[in-house]
């Protein structure tokens, strides 16, 4: 079946503007994850959705940072006035429930001129 | 918090088994043990979990010592393709099952 699937798979933008990271996750799955990865690093936790409402953003590393699954199923990650620092892969995963297996997407690689 | 740790980098050589070591000596009874990899540019990819037993399926092996406190991820003919970064992951079931990856093990397999 079809897997997490993440749109774009690569956004340049410039310093200051605002984007938007698309996940799309396994249907069915009630959990979804977003996590960033900078280079040689392993992926760091972001924020977490179970069903619509999020259930825990500890990860998210200032206001900047923002995200919405309005449905439960789409999640959208927004960022606003990017900076260079926030260059890194988003990587989206979802799982079944919150204690089920996470599966993973592709990523979007993010670069902030 | 249920830490791992795991050597940065290891060698293998092509057909040969890759045993992947991980320490997670404060692991607590309710927490499993999670191994994922990624290659290069891609997604992390799941390989295995257990709790307590050992498990087994097409992709590989997880050998996990009776008090829990370390395991080895066993690949046991390794290819080419196995090249990649292992996470051994304590999953924290009381957060949300979120995971917290460490710095991996760099495993090259050589022909």
């Amino acid at each position: 079946g079809a897997g997490v699937s993440q749109t774009p798979s690569n956004k340049v933008t410039e310093k200051g503007k605002y984007v938007e990271l698309r996940c799309d996750p396994i249907s069915g799955h009630t959990a979804l994850y977003w996590y960033r990865q900078s280079l040689g690093q392993g992926p760091e936790f972001l924020i977490y959705f179970q069903g619509t409402g999020a259930a825990d953003d500890s990860g998210l590393p200032n206001d900047r940072f923002f995200a919405v699954r309005p449905e439960g199923s789409v999640s959208t990650l927004k960022i606003q006035r990017t900076e260079r620092g926030d260059s890194a892969v988003y990587l989206c995963a979802s799982s079944l429930t919150v204690k089920e297996t996470q599966y993973f997407g592709p990523g979007t690689r993010l670069l902030v001129l | 918090d249920a830490k791992t740790t795991q050597p940065p980098s290891m060698d293998c050589a092509e057909g040969r088994a890759a045993n992947l070591p991980c320490n997670h000596s404060t692991i607590s009874g309710n927490e499993y043990v999670y191994w994922y990899r990624q290659i290069h540019s891609q997604g992390p990819q799941y390989i295995i979990h257990g709790l307590k037993n050992n498990e087994t399926n097409e992709m590989a092996s997880l050998i996990i010592t009776e008090d829990r406190k370390s395991s080895t991820l066993i690949l046991p003919h390794a290819t080419l393709r196995d090249t990649a970064v292992y996470y051994c992951i304590v999953m924290r079931y009381n957060q949300g099952g979120k995971l917290i990856f460490g710095q991996g093990t760099e495993l090259s397999v050589k022909p």
